[in-house]
This record gives C-alpha cells, sequence and structure tokens, in this order.
C-alpha cells in the first residue's frame, strides 16, 4: 500500500467560495482518483487525474466546479468552485497501479477532506 | 452500466458471525473487493477476490463468489465491537476491451452494529 494524505482533513465554508484540497502519496503512481461521498452515501467518483493532461470527468461532474491538477505522480488537487450547501460532502482521493499492489484496480484511499458549506 | 447492490443494515450479537451480501453485474469484472469505513475515516481495503476463484479466507475474514449468480459475500468470524463500520463492495469496471482501466463501482454500503 502506500501512505496517502489529505489536506485539510474539515472545513467549513462560506456558500460562493471555493476550497482547494491537496492529495500527496509518498510513492509515484500510475492513477489518481478523486470522489465524493455525500453523507449516507455511497462513493461516487468525479473524475480521474491525469499527470501532464486534463483530468476526465464523470457524467455529471464539469471542469468549471471541479478544476482538479496533477502536476506530478505524486501529487493531485481538487478545487469545489462556487460552493453551495449541496457540496457539503466528504471528498476522498484515491490512487491505483501501485507497485507491488494486487492489479492495477486496486485503489487505496486517503483518509478524506469532510467539507461543510454554510 | 455496472451496478452494484449491498443491504444497507445489519446488526448483530459480540462474538456471532456477520455475513454481508454484495450483488454485482458486470460479469467481466477482475477483482472484487471490501472496503471499510470507520466514522470520520477514508476506506480501508480489507480483502478481496479474483473473479476465477470461489473463496478466500484471510484471518478472521472470508470471502465467497458465486460467479454464475454474481453475488459476493463477506464473513466475519467472532465478530467484535471494533469491526463496527461500513462495509463496501467494490467491482472493477472493464473498458470494451476487456482490459481495466483501474475504475471501481461501488456499492451503497452496509452499517454494520456490533451490540455488546
Amino acid at each position: 500500500s502506500a501512505v496517502i494524505s489529505q489536506k485539510p482533513s474539515r472545513d467549513i465554508c462560506q456558500r460562493g467560495t471555493s476550497l482547494t484540497i491537496q492529495c500527496q502519496v509518498d510513492s509515484q503512481v500510475t492513477m489518481m482518483f478523486w470522489y465524493r461521498q455525500q453523507p449516507g452515501q455511497s462513493l461516487t467518483l468525479i473524475a480521474t487525474a491525469n499527470q501532464g493532461s486534463e483530468a476526465t470527468y464523470e457524467s455529471g461532474f464539469v471542469i468549471d466546479k471541479f478544476p482538479i491538477s496533477r502536476p506530478n505522480l505524486t501529487f493531485s488537487t481538487l478545487t469545489v468552485s462556487n460552493m453551495s450547501p449541496e457540496d457539503s460532502s466528504i471528498y476522498l482521493c484515491s490512487v491505483g497501479g501501485l507497485a507491488g499492489a494486487i492489479s492495477t484496480d486496486t485503489q487505496y484511499f486517503g483518509p478524506g477532506t469532510r467539507l461543510t458549506v454554510l | 452500466g455496472e451496478d452494484v447492490e449491498q443491504s444497507l443494515f445489519l446488526s448483530v450479537r459480540e462474538g456471532d458471525s456477520s455475513v454481508i451480501n454484495c450483488t454485482y453485474t458486470d460479469s467481466s469484472s477482475t477483482y472484487l473487493y471490501w472496503y471499510k469505513q470507520e466514522p470520520g475515516a477514508g476506506l480501508q481495503l480489507l480483502t478481496y477476490i479474483f473473479s476465477n476463484m470461489d473463496m478466500k479466507q484471510d484471518q478472521r475474514l472470508t470471502v465467497l463468489l458465486n460467479k454464475k449468480d454474481k453475488h459476493l459475500s463477506l464473513r466475519i468470524a467472532d465478530t467484535q465491537t471494533g469491526d463496527s463500520a461500513i462495509y463496501f463492495c467494490a467491482e472493477s469496471s472493464a473498458n470494451a476491451g476487456g482490459t481495466s482501466y483501474g475504475k471501481l463501482t461501488f456499492g451503497q454500503g452496509t452499517i454494520l452494529t456490533v451490540h455488546p
């Protein structure tokens, strides 16, 4: 596995503002993903963060709302833009393609960022 | 598209066995996973099973796979209060060529409550 950290661990924000969440891994990984987990719900994939190119977004998620950066193989950021209370969720990053992992599918998760929008 | 279904709640007494069930639809899944989420935490990879296996045992955990019925279960023996958490099953998603491109589809999660 790998050590995955996220910053901040939690935040309370005002509507209309933006928050950038950072995800750092202690080893190089092929794939990085961003998920949203709304209260009491399962995980929904927002996008795949691609190193050196634009992220690949899932249906229902757009770059203007959730810009993503991935400048190298160990770091990615997700920005939640122009927030509303409906964006209150846990945001999780995960990594895949780790050397020595079970398979290329296997994903390991960060601790999550708990966001509350007032 | 892929769909993964789980029962939402399970309550057991400490020391009993817990069985969490999951059904999935993607017959081309190569690996199926179980993740555990404790309150306020991220997801911890608990165990997995390769699609050509029927059973996998790992200490107190037993994973059973019925590929014909697309049914997966996780059995926790001698359940402890520390096992109280949300358990997610997840399947890998293969592309049209049959090779995986790294995506997982998650079930809704089963909330396991263990009573003393």
